[in-house]
């Protein structure tokens, strides 16, 4: 059964500073990994989805990479800024189905 | 109208009531899914649909009953809800080109349900 594990569950950092977020999961037979943002209360937003034959994603501040044959992804934040406080949450596709973490909640602070 | 939308954004009921939870997607996507977001959990599936069909139903109690009428349409429909049934439902949708493979999760704003 995949499961998927978001480390650390919470973080806080000051403005201006490049972050990383973890996601590990432990079926490396994925098709894809997304990561998603979610603010209070609302629906998700994608960020960036990579496909297993894929090393890593950019958008933007935002890099992601996947070693599916360690079962682990990465959410790199660059100069972070008090808009990307919010929950991120990292979700792999596995058999017809999206697996979500818990998701790690970010604060920048200005 | 854009992307994936759900009404009504807010709603409270008795758990005698019966109600429905409305979303419509404007991508042109072939699939569907319903997701239930509680505090403190993941976001747990709850029904799938490709191409109108139903192909998951992740033990889902018999008070919660989709319906999928048509690729753009999912229906949620809610009766003898319990307290704990209180969460934010997601819907998404996504373009399945084939296989096991959902492809891209497109989520609406979500219905945040309270239960009384």
């Amino acid at each position: 059964k995949q499961e998927v594990t978001q480390i650390p569950a919470a973080l806080s950092v000051p403005e201006g500073e490049n972050l990383v977020l973890n996601c590990s999961f432990t079926d490396s037979a994925i098709y894809n990994l997304q990561w998603f943002r979610q603010d209070p209360g609302k629906g998700l937003t994608s960020l960036l989805l990579i496909q297993s034959s894929q090393r890593e994603q950019t958008s933007g501040r935002l890099n992601a990479s996947l070693d599916k044959s360690s079962g682990r992804s990465t959410l790199y934040i660059a100069a972070s800024q008090p808009g990307d406080s919010a929950t991120y949450l990292c979700a792999v596709n596995s058999s017809y189905k999206l697996i979500f973490g818990s998701g790690t909640r970010l604060l920048v602070r200005p | 109208e854009t992307g994936v939308t759900q009404t009504p954004r807010h709603l409270v009921m008795g758990m005698t009531n019966k109600k429905s939870l409305k979303c419509e997607q404007h991508l042109g996507h072939n699939a569907m899914y319903w997701y239930k977001q509680s505090a403190k959990k993941p976001l747990e599936l709850m029904f799938v649909y490709n191409f109108k069909e139903q192909t998951e139903n992740n033990s889902v109690p018999s008070r919660f009953s989709p319906e999928c009428p048509n690729s753009s349409h999912l229906f949620l429909h809610l009766h003898t809800l319990q307290p704990e049934d209180s969460a934010l439902y997601l819907c998404a949708s996504s373009q399945v080109s084939g296989g096991a493979d959902t492809g891209e999760l497109f989520f609406g704003e979500g219905s945040r349900l309270t239960v009384l």
